[in-house]
């Protein structure tokens, strides 16, 4: 069975700062992972998608990289602004294909 | 543009009330999926559907039922709601999870049962 962590819980960083989201999962065998970002009282919207084949994406700011080898992907925010402030997520088609497994989340907070 | 949209927003129920929350998607998706998000939990999957008229059950489909009888519209029942119940709930729809399309979320409905 998948199982998705997340590295840290919560990160507090100052505005401007490089820094860098842990997803780490057990089966190596996966099609695609999702880079999520969810703010307070909304929704998930998707910020990037890495197929199976590729090693990573990239989308402004942020870039994510995937090593199915290891079980890890990372997710970097460049120059971090206090609007990067919100819960980032990964998530991976579970074996069967017909759902997803979400990581527990990283709450990122990024002071002014 | 609407993308998913879930109704209601929000809503008070009493122990024992029933009531049906709707998700409509406009991008002909295939999967649709409902889920339930507390805190230090996560988000746990109660049902989907992998097409119309289609419907499976989720990690946590204790207490609830869905349908799916039109491809935009997935519906999740509560027959008799429970304070365990209580909780925020979103939609998400995907073309299918093998693609390179992204699952699309809706806002959430924020479910409180008295």
């Amino acid at each position: 069975k998948q199982e998705v962590t997340q590295i840290p819980a919560a990160l507090s960083v100052p505005e401007g700062e490089n820094l860098v989201l842990n997803c780490s999962f057990t089966d190596s065998a996966i099609y695609n992972l999702q880079w999520f970002r969810q703010d307070p009282g909304k929704g998930l919207t998707s910020l990037l998608l890495i197929q199976s084949s590729q090693r990573e994406q990239t989308s402004g700011r942020l870039n994510a990289s995937l090593d199915k080898s290891s079980g890890r992907s990372t997710l970097y925010i460049a120059a971090s602004q206090p609007g990067d402030s919100a819960t980032y997520l990964c998530a991976i088609p579970d074996n069967y294909g017909q759902n997803f497994v979400f990581g527990p989340g990283t709450r990122l907070s990024v002071l002014p | 543009n609407a993308g998913v949209t879930q109704t209601p927003k929000f809503r008070v129920l009493k122990t024992g009330q029933s009531m049906t929350l709707l998700c409509a998607q406009d991008m002909n998706h295939e999967y649709m999926y409902w889920y339930r998000q507390d805190p230090g939990m996560g988000l746990r999957l109660i049902h989907y559907s992998v097409g119309e008229g289609t419907t499976a059950k989720g990690e946590v489909p204790d207490g609830y039922n869905v349908s799916r009888l039109k491809k935009q519209n997935f519906l999740l029942g509560l027959e008799s709601a429970a304070p365990s119940q209580t909780s925020v709930y979103f939609c998400a729809s995907t073309l299918d999870s093998y693609s390179n399309q992204p699952q699309h979320f809706g806002d959430g409905t924020r479910l409180s049962i008295l």
